[in-house]
């Protein structure tokens, strides 16, 4: 099956400074992907869609200039937390779908916990 | 818009009992609706799907879940759960069509004990 991965897994950064996320298709082509925000207890949020070559659309009320999307080829899209707060604290997870199948058949990465102190 | 209800934050059950993860919805258009597992440090899997028909699904690893139109509900049902069936299940919804965003609920930790 597709399967996607996440680097890293869990990363520590301190307040103030950025921290990079990698979402990559391991064994497909993923010219769209997902970015998800995920809370305690709370459910996944999306927050951009990521298309290869071209730029992210956001959700409403996600900072754009916070959470920088680059999806530079057709197996990675990496997620940069700029100017980390500990209120991004989070479990950000990605996803990806296969190019012409439906935007409900994606396929998701473990997840990646930032801690931001 | 599309919301998701999980009613049960955590259900613990015993080894070979059966087991129900309730999931309501609310939406005023047609939706597709899903059940998705994340097992500890792996990412989310399909369990299960409906689009259309059968309003009874069945999944993978003997899951099931029927579509209840009139009381707005997508539960999943195992007759007789595993310890390995412990993980966090997740009820998504997406309006009826192929570009829709997934929305999902808050999630329902099944936790199996011998």
């Amino acid at each position: 099956g597709a399967v996607v991965s996440q680097h890293p897994s869990r990363v520590i950064c301190k307040s103030g400074t950025s921290v990079k996320i990698e979402c990559r298709s391991l064994d497909f082509q993923a010219t769209t992907m997902f970015w998800y925000r995920q809370f305690p207890k709370q459910s996944l949020m999306l927050m951009a869609t990521s298309n290869e070559g071209s730029k992210a659309t956001y959700e409403q009320g996600v900072e754009k200039d916070k959470f920088l999307i680059n999806h530079a080829s057709l197996t990675l899209s990496t997620l940069t937390v700029t100017s980390a707060h500990p209120e991004d604290s989070s479990f950000y997870i990605c996803s990806a779908k296969i190019p012409g199948t439906p935007t409900y058949e994606q396929y998701f990465g473990p997840g990646t916990r930032l801690t931001v102190t | 818009a599309q919301s998701v209800t999980q009613l049960d934050s955590q259900v613990p059950v015993f080894e070979e009992a059966p087991v129900e993860l309730r999931c309501n919805y609310s939406s005023s258009v047609s939706v597709y609706l899903f059940w998705y597992v994340q097992y500890p440090n792996q990412g989310l899997q399909l369990l299960l799907k409906y689009l259309s028909g059968s309003t009874l699904v069945k999944g993978i690893n003997g899951f099931e879940a029927e579509f209840n139109k009139s009381q707005t509900s997508f539960h999943l049902r195992k007759p007789s759960v595993h310890i390995s069936d412990t993980a966090e299940y997740f009820c998504a919804v997406t309006r009826g069509g192929s570009n829709y965003k997934l929305t999902f609920g808050k999630g329902t930790l099944l936790t199996v004990n011998p």
